[in-house]
């Protein structure tokens, strides 16, 4: 099953409204990083919160981690058209040295209405 | 500073052909991962390669797949004998160091098999 996923897996909203992604995860992970997916482009990273961090901010995104639930979410204040794209949630799980690659969901696909 | 690199963007191929995906990474980077993301589904960890050696390939199929990441040059990702699932978009990201780092994703290499 996968490790994290994105819950809405769409969601539409007007310009300018805020849109609050989240995502859950099942194992222990060292950090977790948002990604953005514009059609037909590659990822683009967006954020890294660590394990031990709670909230992190860039820009008009807020990510917050809370790791006894398994979850994180992705908020998007004073959305704009160019923020309509696929939103996905990466985990880096503590494996103990194995595996250094990450683990993606489904994405959440964000239109934002003009 | 160049980003990373994949080529060619766009590959077809029919069944029984082999499909060569290369990727260049980010400079001063020399951990590359691959990833395949199937119609519909999230991105999902291949292969992670240093220079000359194979880390970890524990989400690559034992047949027909193989990577590699010479010291000098792109790494490759061959796939011999392609099917038609094996059509995909197929990523490759670089980071500076192994772990708890960010990664970098070059735009896909989309893989048409007929």
């Amino acid at each position: 099953s996968q490790q994290g996923e994105e819950d809405p897996q769409a969601l539409s909203i007007q310009e300018g409204e805020n849109a609050t992604m989240n995502c859950s995860y099942k194992t222990s992970i060292n950090n977790l990083q948002w990604y953005r997916q514009n059609s037909g482009r590659g990822l683009v990273h967006l954020i890294l919160i660590r394990s031990n961090e709670r909230e992190k901010h860039s820009g008009r995104l807020r990510v917050t981690l809370d790791t006894s639930k398994k979850s994180s979410s992705l908020l998007i204040t004073a959305s704009r058209a160019a923020d309509t794209a696929s939103y996905f949630c990466a985990t880096d799980p503590d494996s103990g040295g194995g595996a250094d690659g990450l683990t993606f969901g489904k994405g959440t696909h964000l239109i934002i209405q003009p | 500073n160049a980003g990373v690199m994949q080529n060619p963007r766009h590959l077809v191929r029919r069944r029984g052909q082999e499909a060569r995906l290369r990727c260049s990474p980010m400079k001063g980077h020399s951990h590359v991962y691959w990833y395949r993301q199937l119609p519909e589904e999230g991105l999902k960890f291949m292969v992670y390669l240093q220079k000359e050696n194979i880390i970890d390939e524990s989400g690559m199929p034992k047949e027909r797949f193989s990577a590699e990441f010479p010291k000098e040059g792109p790494s490759i990702l061959r796939i011999q004998q392609v099917v038609r699932g094996d059509s995909a978009a197929y990523f490759c990201a670089s980071s500076a160091t192994g772990f708890f780092n960010e990664q970098f994703f070059g735009p896909g290499t989309r893989l048409t098999v007929l």
